[in-house]
């Protein structure tokens, strides 16, 4: 039963497009939202985040958007480069305590093309 | 700044074996959360330490355990080794209580192999 989705394995970019990245949930106790990126032999790293009073947070080239009503949320990269290349990750969480237990999406390979 | 480290980074055992994981948190954290990621699957939790105590587990059998030591680190030991425990073990720590950014910083994991 997974909690947590992405359906896309992997996605090719051209650089300097927009690169979006779809993440479904199912739970509705899932209250805040964070999306991770992981380069080969590294561990994931946090790359933005968003509680369920928003939809929409920005940073930098980084957008995330949630559609609590639709239980969807999604990653804007504008615009990709060769360097954002990786597996992403949509996580979820009850609340925003930096403590709890993380449930993760399958993950989504990102490939972003010179 | 030391950020979370794990030892070993690679490990071979054999079915039946029993392994034991370390983890070091980020300087000034003090909970340790422990993950299995299979191949191609995102991570799945195992269990969180917090005052040398097991404070929330997830959908692991009882061959899964931990420990937490005074100075926050952690061990993480698997009894009685599956093929299937193969996988990549990431240990991520957090300031407890703490809201929003910055979440649970990763370590690079340790990669476990079952022959």
């Amino acid at each position: 039963d997974q909690q947590v989705k992405q359906n896309s394995p992997s996605l090719s970019v051209q650089e300097g497009r927009i690169s979006i990245l779809n993440c479904d949930y199912t739970n509705s106790m899932f209250d805040y939202f964070l999306w991770y990126k992981k380069y080969p032999a590294e561990g994931p790293t946090f790359l933005i985040s968003i509680s369920s009073i928003k939809d929409k947070n920005e940073d930098g080239r980084f957008t995330v958007f949630l559609n609590k009503s639709a239980k969807h949320l999604s990653l804007h990269i504008v615009p990709s480069q060769p360097g954002d290349s990786a597996v992403y990750f949509c996580a979820a969480s009850p609340n925003n305590n930096a403590g709890n237990m993380l449930t993760f999406g399958g993950g989504t390979r990102l490939m972003v093309k010179p | 700044d030391a950020g979370v480290t794990q030892s070993p980074t690679h490990l071979i055992k054999t079915r039946g074996q029993q392994v034991t994981l370390r983890c070091s948190p980020k300087s000034g954290h003090d909970t340790v959360s422990w993950y299995q990621q299979a191949l191609g699957q995102g991570p799945q939790f195992i269990f969180q330490y917090y005052e040398e105590e097991e404070r929330q587990r997830g959908n692991f059998p009882d061959r899964f355990s931990g420990h937490q030591f005074p100075n926050y680190s952690s061990e993480l030991n698997v009894n009685a080794l599956l093929l299937g425990d193969s996988a990549l073990y990431l240990c991520a720590s957090s300031l407890f209580g703490t809201g929003g950014a910055p979440p649970q910083h990763f370590g690079d994991g340790t990669r476990l192999s079952i022959l």
